[in-house]
């Protein structure tokens, strides 16, 4: 069974510019998660999707961050414009929960982002 | 805010030897589950034990869970090199629907 895959695995821009990360999940995962995770932390939640729909984004910094997730499956999460306070590893992980019990979750690689 | 607090933050031991490492937290939970992580990987699930369970085992891996306590605790047996990692626990809060996660505890097995 082929894993969540992320891209790209590094990137570096400056303050301000944009920045786009891309998600595939398990196939068949119905919950999808985007977790940022600064040096020496453990992940923080920033939005969680049930096929498309969105669960949770309570921890969303909505002025700057946005999220989609495509009919159901693959999903992107964008920063515009980015903050030095962004540099963090940002992971895709997906699940096979459908209901309010939550299961094991299967995370990428993450994307190591730097901002300058 | 992260629910789970791991103890000690970093811990070093002899390759052979057991590794334990224990998460508090403060709410009341569905389950809690432990993750490994590899420097510069993602996470992996090793395990996920439920609020009306107090032990499990996994290989050699065994964590239990004290909810009166609100604490749980893993233990790596007959470490060996490949073990050394961050250890993370997580937890899914009742009616949280969502995993929170600890800071971790960063393992180094030395030959």
């Amino acid at each position: 069974e082929a894993g969540v895959a992320q891209s790209p695995r590094y990137k570096i821009i400056e303050k301000r510019q944009s920045v786009a990360f891309w998600c595939n999940p398990i196939s068949g995962h119905a919950t999808l998660y985007w977790y940022q995770q600064i040096l020496g932390q453990g992940p923080k939640l920033l939005i969680q999707f049930q096929n498309n729909g969105v669960v949770d984004d309570s921890q969303l910094p909505k002025d700057r961050f946005s999220a989609e997730r495509l009919k159901g499956v693959d999903s992107t999460l964008k920063i515009q414009p980015a903050k030095l306070e962004d540099s963090a590893v940002y992971l895709c992980a997906s699940s096979s929960a459908r209901t309010a019990s939550v299961r094991e979750q299967y995370f990428g690689p993450g994307t190591r982002l730097t901002v300058t | 805010s992260q629910q789970g607090e791991e103890d000690p933050q970093a811990l070093s031991i002899q390759e052979g030897e057991n590794a334990t490492m224990n998460c508090s937290y403060k709410t009341s939970i569905n389950n809690l589950q432990w993750y490994r992580q590899n420097s510069g990987r993602g996470l992996v699930h090793l395990i996920l034990i439920r609020s009306n369970e107090r032990e499990k085992h996994s290989g050699r891996l065994r964590v239990t869970l004290d909810t009166s306590k609100k604490s749980s605790s893993l233990l790596i047996t007959a470490s060996r090199a490949a073990d050394t990692a961050s250890y993370f626990c997580a937890t899914d809060g009742r009616g949280a629907q969502k995993l929170v996660f600890g800071q971790g505890t960063r393992l180094t097995i030395n030959p």
